[in-house]
């Protein structure tokens, strides 16, 4: 079965500096994607960046990147110019991809990113 | 358009009774999925529908959960004799196309999410 683990419960960024959310996951799968969500209070899940497996290029949103280890099964947020706006819950999210795939996703137990002004 | 909506946004019940959770999807998005997010349990897939058929209803904790999809659009998430265990929130997401073929592109797979309901069983 797939798990994804997020090893950080909370970590806290001064504003306009920048922080690395860490995410982890087992698969046997050779062809997935990978997700970041955010969860601000209001519980309403956003969708932050996405990245398919089989591209090498780590994808990039404006001010979010990932840092994305295909053999380390490692994939890293990167949020520079960090904002009050972004504090909220962050998850790590696992898809297989292709043929019969629902597209259910499996999530990490969750971040919570504080912003300091 | 008008994203995920999902009624009510709170609701408390008293252990043993039924309740009804509602879900509308993003227009034309024939996709549609349900999670649950509770403090022990993290967020968890719990039923996948592809129109009005449920492929994947592996998620569904126990026989007291059912859903169904009418008009391949609105879903109703019905848990029976609830107990306090299920308190939690409930999460609908909906997307273009079910599924994670390759046909569409991935943009054509991304799951939008509601606002989710709060439920408390007391």
């Amino acid at each position: 079965a797939q798990t994804v683990t997020q090893s950080q419960p909370e970590m806290s960024v001064q504003e306009a500096e920048t922080v690395t959310l860490s995410c982890t996951y087992d698969t046997s799968e050779s062809d997935y994607y990978l997700f970041w969500y955010k969860q601000p209070p209001s519980r309403q899940m956003i969708l932050v960046i996405r990245q398919e497996a089989y591209k090498q290029q780590n994808a990039t949103e404006n001010r979010f990147s990932v840092n994305f280890q295909k053999a380390a099964k490692s994939f890293s947020l990167k949020i520079s110019d960090s904002q009050l706006g972004d504090a909220a819950m962050y998850f790590c999210a696992y898809c297989v991809a292709g043929g019969t795939s629902y597209g259910k996703l499996t999530f990490g137990q969750g971040t919570i990113l504080t912003v300091h002004p | 358009g008008a994203g995920v909506s999902q009624s009510p946004s709170n609701k408390v019940t008293e252990k043993g009774k039924d309740v009804e959770l509602r879900c509308d999807p993003i227009s034309g998005h024939t996709a549609l999925y349900w999670y649950r997010q509770s403090l022990g349990q993290g967020l968890e897939f719990l039923i996948y529908f592809q129109g009005n058929s449920a492929p994947d209803k592996s998620g569904l904790p126990s026989d007291r959960f059912s859903a169904e999809r009418t008009g391949g659009s609105v879903s109703t998430l019905t848990i029976q004799r609830t107990q306090q265990e299920d308190s939690a929130v409930y999460l609908c997401a909906s997307s273009l196309i079910g599924g994670t073929g390759l046909a569409g592109g991935l943009s054509s797979y991304e799951q939008y999410f509601g606002p989710g309901t709060r439920l408390t069983v007391t």
